[in-house]
């Protein structure tokens, strides 16, 4: 069992397009990362959030953290095909050692030009 | 300021031969973390130390496997004895804090 749920594994789209990719656990955690992670190389961070009910703006992605720290939802607006890659939502669940980073199974984004 | 540097970013053994795995963490950063990432599946803690310590070895398993960061010099896993359930990417992390920043992987085939 996972304990971060990903979803979708899996989105193919148009260049333009918006999505969504949500991080659901049943675990409260004290903060999550979202990570993009090209082929052949290492995850590289994107943003890092703390506070239940928090909002990041990157760009053209925006993260959410659910209020009670349980999820989170990563939005991009007019995706476009340099988007294409890996995004992992990770964190370290309330009650464990705080380096020791927990992920998800990952989705996989294609956008076709 | 460099990122996280990792070496070599490839290594081929033959079963039963030992692999060493090097991370050097970016500067500043005194916590050192490593992941597996085996084919189809996704990254697994294994371990975190800090500056001649261990902290949090859970995701380390039993037999084969060990993992130092000394005083001076790179953080080093190794693993004896490999076998090819082995073959993976190792990924280490360092941080100041809260965040973690990744090497690029040392992807390991074993023979």
């Amino acid at each position: 069992t996972q304990l971060l749920e990903q979803s979708p594994q899996f989105l193919s789209i148009q260049e333009g397009e918006n999505l969504t990719v949500y991080c659901n656990s049943s675990s409260v955690f004290s903060s999550l990362q979202w990570y993009r992670q090209e082929p052949g190389e290492g995850p590289v961070l994107l943003v890092t959030v703390v506070t239940g009910g928090e909002v990041k703006k990157l760009k053209r992605l925006t993260f959410q953290f659910g209020d009670a720290r349980k999820d989170s939802s990563l939005h991009i607006t007019a995706a476009q095909p340099g988007d294409t890659g890996l995004y992992l939502c990770a964190g370290a669940p309330r009650g464990t050692s705080y380096g020791k980073l927990t992920f998800g199974q990952g989705t996989i984004l294609t956008v076709h030009p | 300021n460099a990122g996280v540097m990792q070496n070599p970013r490839h290594l081929v053994r033959r079963r039963g031969q030992e692999a060493r795995l090097r991370c050097s963490p970016m500067k500043g950063h005194s916590h050192v973390y490593w992941y597996r990432q085996l084919p189809e599946e996704g990254l697994k803690f294994m371990v975190y130390l800090q500056k001649e310590n261990i902290i949090d070895e859970s995701g380390m398993p039993k037999e084969r496997f060990s993992a130092e960061f000394p005083k001076e010099g790179p953080s080093i896993l190794r693993i004896q004895q490999v076998v090819r359930g082995d073959s993976a990417a190792y990924f280490c992390a360092s941080s100041g804090g809260l965040e973690q920043y990744f090497g690029p992987g040392t992807r390991l085939t074993v023979t």
